[in-house]
């Protein structure tokens, strides 16, 4: 069972912006950075964001993350049908000792 | 280029242990830790645990804690997990991913089938 929570799902046309929220405790993100991932249809995961809001070369700046208190949010602005994904995110835990994903937010663009 | 290679996909039956293998280059493998994340068929990421390569230490996640073992051997580059006591639920497609409490780089996963 995940105790980082995420919306199972968001949609959204191209080129609008779309967030997606990461909702943990005070012993995973409270304590400690936050990573997302993207997921295309029959691939590995591919990083995304990572010290809660730094990007890997690469990645456009359309990505964006960011943390408050407890709780993170990936933004992802200009939408493309190529973001079409699951994404998730990341944190350790301190009191499982050990890390964590979100259950994952499937993404469509319409 | 960093790159992780792992072991092809595997058919085990109820009880049986499963090795995959992440065959790495690109870095020294020796500066980051391996981390194993599963999975399930249409299912979200599951962290299984790491191996840290410098001195062999490992962190499991506690569901697993009783039936993996994850070594590395810095000979070859390649990290190991053992999964023994399989189930049917361990039917996953397992990713090997280079840690620097990053995840920066993953293997492109292998399939464990579990069945009888």
């Amino acid at each position: 069972q995940s105790m980082l929570t995420q919306p199972p799902s968001v949609s959204g046309t191209p080129g609008q912006r779309v967030a997606i929220s990461c909702s943990g405790s005070p012993s995973s993100i409270g304590n400690n950075t936050v990573n997302w991932f993207q997921q295309l249809p029959g691939m590995a995961p591919k990083l995304l964001i990572f010290h809660n809001d730094q990007r890997p070369s690469g990645v456009p700046d359309r990505f964006s993350g960011s943390k408050s208190g407890t709780s993170a949010s990936l933004a992802i602005t200009g939408l493309r049908s190529d973001d079409e994904a699951d994404y998730y995110c990341g944190a350790w835990d301190d009191s499982l000792n050990g890390r964590l994903f979100g259950g994952g937010t499937k993404l469509t663009v319409l | 280029q960093v790159q992780l290679m792992q072991s092809g996909a595997s058919v085990k039956s109820p009880g049986a242990s499963v090795n995959v293998s992440c065959k790495t280059s690109g870095y020294t493998f020796s500066h980051y830790g391996i981390s194993w994340v599963r999975q399930a068929p249409g299912q979200g990421l599951e962290w299984i645990g790491w191996v840290i390569p410098y001195n062999g230490d490992t962190a499991y996640a506690q569901q697993f804690q009783d039936r993996v073992t994850m070594t590395a051997d810095t000979s070859t580059s390649t990290a190991y997990m053992e999964l023994r006591s399989l189930r049917s639920d361990d039917t996953a497609i397992y990713y090997c991913s280079r840690d620097s409490l990053n995840f920066d780089f993953w293997g492109p996963g292998t399939l464990v089938t579990v069945a009888s």
